[in-house]
């Protein structure tokens, strides 16, 4: 069964400060997904990363995938307010093919302070 | 295009009650998802489809009935509320594509609907 573990759960950081968010899971899958929900809001998509050393960067926030340590990791850099917000990953369930079945993780409740 | 659409946006239900929480998307998606949000617990899938006249059990699909006669709707019922049902409902879209790297999957969320079981 897969089962997947984030954390911190929450986080306080300074603005200007760096920071990752750690995701776990526990067996083999083709895709992990992070994402951004604001609160009271539905979830925007963030980053889709389908292979083993896949990185990719949108402004402050950079994701990383590890298939060998099944890590992902998500780095903000120099941290805003606007960045304030509960940060899931997800990884989809089953191997070799599409399923689109995501098992989430707790989620990360990030607050940026002035 | 509306994107994935969900009514009722809230909705308060006794125990024992039955409702449908209605989803629809415009996009021509294969894949449809429902998921409960609780607080703490981050999303669980309750049931999928993967087109039309095709669906199967999630995480945690106990209470819950669905079914997709057509590729735009995915309605979730829900047959004899309880309090333990009280929480924040997704439904979400999605297509498969290929490119030269593999299999990339979007997911499309709804606004999402707020049920009360009392």
């Amino acid at each position: 069964e897969l089962k997947v573990e984030q954390n911190p759960l929450f986080l306080s950081m300074q603005e200007g400060k760096n920071y990752t968010i750690y995701c776990n899971y526990s067996t083999t899958s083709d895709r992990l997904y992070w994402y951004r929900q604001d609160p009271g809001k539905s979830l925007e998509s963030l980053f889709v990363l389908l292979s083993n050393g896949a990185v990719k960067q949108e402004g402050r926030l950079m994701a990383s995938l590890d298939t060998k340590a099944r890590l992902s990791t998500l780095h903000i850099t120099a941290a805003v307010h606007d960045l304030s917000a509960t940060y899931f990953c997800a990884v989809e369930a089953g191997y070799g093919g599409a399923t689109n079945k995501l098992i989430f993780g707790t989620g990360t409740l990030l607050a940026v302070q002035p | 295009n509306a994107g994935v659409t969900q009514t009722p946006k809230f909705q308060v239900l006794k125990t024992g009650q039955s409702m449908t929480l209605q989803c629809a998307q415009d996009m021509n998606h294969e894949y449809m998802s429902w998921y409960r949000q609780d607080p703490g617990m981050g999303l669980r899938l309750i049931h999928y489809s993967v087109g039309a006249g095709i669906t199967d059990q999630g995480e945690v699909p106990n209470g819950y009935n669905v079914s997709r006669s057509t590729t735009e709707d995915f309605p979730l019922r829900l047959l004899s509320a309880a309090p333990s049902q009280t929480s924040v409902y997704f439904c979400a879209s999605s297509y498969s594509y290929f490119s030269g790297t593999g299999v990339w999957e979007t997911q499309y969320f709804g606004p999402g609907t707020r049920l009360l079981v009392l």
